[in-house]
């Protein structure tokens, strides 16, 4: 019964490899994201789809896509992937986009 | 550039102690939000202050928020161990803007 899920939990891979992270929500909300923690722990936001639709897109590589299948699933697929891909990346949601978010519990992207 | 900015950075404290850490932002809020991240986990909401309030609890927890300094404060009284976690603060909007947060250490 968790609210805000992520597969795979750890991902290890090669330069170069495609790969996607699936997230999916059971709490209802309309609006869900995705983030990058670097190992300064830095957390940036990377997209944001509230009810199907992009409403945020930092400046992320385009080899970064986001698709929302429907509302309660953001998946990110990520092409070419690089060294400095490494990091964790986070699924949240929230209710309406401006109040508290839930994060799912991070994917660990290992590039080697 | 991050929104919300945390210090100190690092935190040692003893069970017992109040912990006691800040945030500034830069530009106008409709509220704020502190957060709490152990490691090798997922960040969790801890309290939400908004704009129009000084001040807040929830349980162990207090928050303050000064709008005309653009700060806010984290203070966690009487630590345990299981406070030993990251501690962010974030600015409102559909892009929450976090900082690098204050790592807090109890130590037993």
């Amino acid at each position: 019964d968790t609210a805000v899920s992520q597969t795979p939990k750890y991902l290890v891979t090669q330069m170069g490899n495609d790969k996607s992270i699936k997230c999916e929500q059971n709490l209802g909300h309309d609006t869900m994201y995705w983030y990058k923690q670097d190992s300064k722990k830095f957390l940036k936001i990377m997209f944001s789809y509230n009810n199907k639709e992009l409403i945020i897109n930092e400046t992320v590589p385009n080899r970064f896509s986001p698709k929302s299948p429907d509302k309660a699933h953001l998946n990110l697929h990520i092409n070419s992937l690089e060294l400095g891909d490494s990091a964790v990346y986070f699924c949240a949601s929230s209710p309406s986009g401006r109040e508290t978010q839930y994060f799912g519990p991070g994917t660990r992207l290992l590039v080697l | 550039s991050q929104q919300g900015e945390e210090d100190p950075q690092a935190l040692s404290i003893q069970e017992g102690e109040n912990a006691t850490m800040n945030c500034s932002y830069k530009t106008s809020i409709n509220n704020l939000q502190w957060y709490r991240q152990n490691s090798g986990r997922g960040l969790v909401h801890l309290i939400l202050i908004r704009s129009n309030e000084r001040e807040k609890h929830s349980g162990r927890l207090r928050v303050t928020l000064d709008t005309s300094k653009k700060s806010s404060s984290l203070l966690i009284t009487a630590s345990r161990a299981a406070d030993t976690a990251s501690y962010f603060c974030a600015t409102d909007g559909y892009k929450l803007s976090f900082g690098a947060g204050t790592t807090v250490t109890v130590r037993a």
